[in-house]
């Protein structure tokens, strides 16, 4: 079945940088983008970018530019979503989610099981 | 962007009840290009309707989507037990993305 794996949680200081991996199977990686968005507890969903990771072409929230960086190993089929410069308003659960098809609009489904990502001194 | 308002913020009914649920849009969704997602708590979202009236797959028939431009509705016709979660519309005709900021459906 169509399945997003994410990686483990993750507590980072502020300051430093966050990589959470999207493992992508069941299906042709390189058919579909992948999104990215993160929810902090107890509020609501926020979309932060996408990648095509057929021609690793990237679009980002003008909220994120600047601070995100998505990216692809395509043997492995598995995307990244990296973001810098963490504050304590960065603590949320990320989520991948894989779109409708290619630079198409799109719903999202399916998505990541979600990773938490803690910034505290 | 297109900004989405989801009413009531909270909503409470009792099992066998029916929902209905509002999301508003800011400017017109032109394409119906609106969909519907489920969260239950620690879990992520799941897609319940695209297109704004289409079910995804494996989704129960209680479960509908209806509107058009500016107003949409999500109605569940009949409230099982494991449908009390947080709903949240989402837009996709225009960059970037949105979504509503939800609506918490709990048991009265």
């Amino acid at each position: 079945q169509v399945q997003l794996v994410q990686s483990g949680a993750e507590v980072k200081k502020p300051g430093a940088s966050v990589k959470v991996s999207c493992k992508a199977s069941g299906y042709s990686f390189t058919t579909f983008d992948i999104n990215w968005v993160r929810q902090a507890t107890g509020q609501g969903l926020e979309w932060m970018g996408w990648m095509n990771p057929y021609s690793g072409g990237t679009g980002y929230a003008q909220k994120f530019q600047g601070r995100v960086t998505i990216s692809r190993n395509t043997s492995i089929n598995t995307v990244y979503m990296e973001l810098s410069s963490l504050t304590s308003e960065d603590t949320a659960v990320y989520y991948c989610a894989r779109g409708h098809g290619l630079a198409v609009a799109g719903e999202f489904d399916p998505w990541g099981q979600g990773t938490l990502v803690t910034v505290s001194s | 962007e297109i900004v989405l308002t989801q009413s009531p913020s909270t909503l409470s009914l009792s099992p066998g009840e029916r929902a209905t649920l509002s999301c508003r849009a800011s400017q017109s969704v032109s394409t119906n290009y609106l969909a519907w997602y489920q969260q239950r708590p620690g879990q992520a979202p799941r897609l319940l309707i695209s297109g704004a009236s289409s079910r995804a797959t494996g989704i129960p028939d209680r479960f509908s989507g209806s509107g058009s431009r500016t107003d949409f509705t999500l109605t569940i016709s009949r409230l099982e037990p494991e449908d009390f979660a947080v709903y949240y519309c989402h837009q996709y005709d225009s960059s970037p993305t949105t979504f509503g900021q939800g609506t918490k459906l709990e048991i009265k």
